[in-house]
């Protein structure tokens, strides 16, 4: 079945170390985003990406690095200059194209809980 | 994109007909009305989105006013297994511009289903 498998669901890090939260995608989906939310929050876009080697900050960067490498794959790493890093991280794709001009289905992952320790 | 406005929670007995309303005031003309869902500790699903039409799936229905300023998703006949909390989004279509692919999720309305 086509959809995003986001790896691990579980994570704890200690404060300091760097964390890669992952996220793969077989829908042949040109963009992928990646959002984090806190208990009883909306969600709050980090960063997303349009095509490979190429992304673009959302709201909330700072602290946050990604890289897209492959269409498939658009990795989420959590530095250690995020100040609150405890969250729930969600990952998403969508079909977009740049002659884009109509509506945008996003489809998301499990989601990975990261505590920081 | 246009700020959306949402009641916080709603409560509706299972069987009957949830209608959540969401206020869009400051839609401009290509912007998408989109309603998306998220059952706790998951990923947020995708249920339904419309432009100016009324438009309804296997899982709901969307009404959007005339003026575009508001819209209501409507779950015909509500499961123990709707209970979520429901997401209205209001996003614009045009390639290039500042807010190209991102949706903005608020806070949404916690919808609870009791028997």
């Amino acid at each position: 079945d086509g959809g995003i498998t986001q790896s691990p669901k579980y994570l704890f890090r200690k404060e300091g170390q760097n964390v890669t939260l992952s996220c793969e995608q077989n829908l042949n989906h040109d963009a992928m985003y990646w959002y984090r939310q806190d208990p009883g929050q909306g969600l709050r876009l980090i960063y997303y990406s349009q095509i490979v080697n190429d992304f673009q900050k959302g709201d909330i960067a700072e602290g946050y690095s990604v890289s897209r490498e492959k269409k498939e794959s658009f990795p989420l790493t959590v530095t250690s200059a995020q100040k609150n890093p405890t969250a729930f991280y969600l990952c998403a794709s969508s079909i977009e194209s740049g002659m884009w001009s109509g509506a945008n289905v996003l489809t998301f992952g499990a989601g990975s809980r990261l505590t920081v320790l | 994109d246009a700020k959306t406005t949402q009641p916080p929670s709603m409560d509706c007995a299972e069987g009957r007909a949830a209608n959540l309303p969401c206020n869009h005031s400051t839609i401009s003309g290509n912007e998408y009305v989109y309603w998306y869902r998220q059952i706790h500790s998951q990923g947020p699903q995708y249920i339904i989105h419309g432009l100016k039409n009324n438009e309804t799936n296997e899982m709901a229905s969307l009404i959007i006013t005339e003026d575009r300023k508001s819209s209501t998703l409507i779950l015909p006949h509500a499961t123990l297994r709707d209970t979520a909390v429901y997401y209205c989004i209001v996003r614009g279509g045009a390639a290039g511009g500042t807010s190209y692919g991102k949706l903005t999720f608020g806070q949404g309305t916690i919808l609870t289903v009791h028997p």
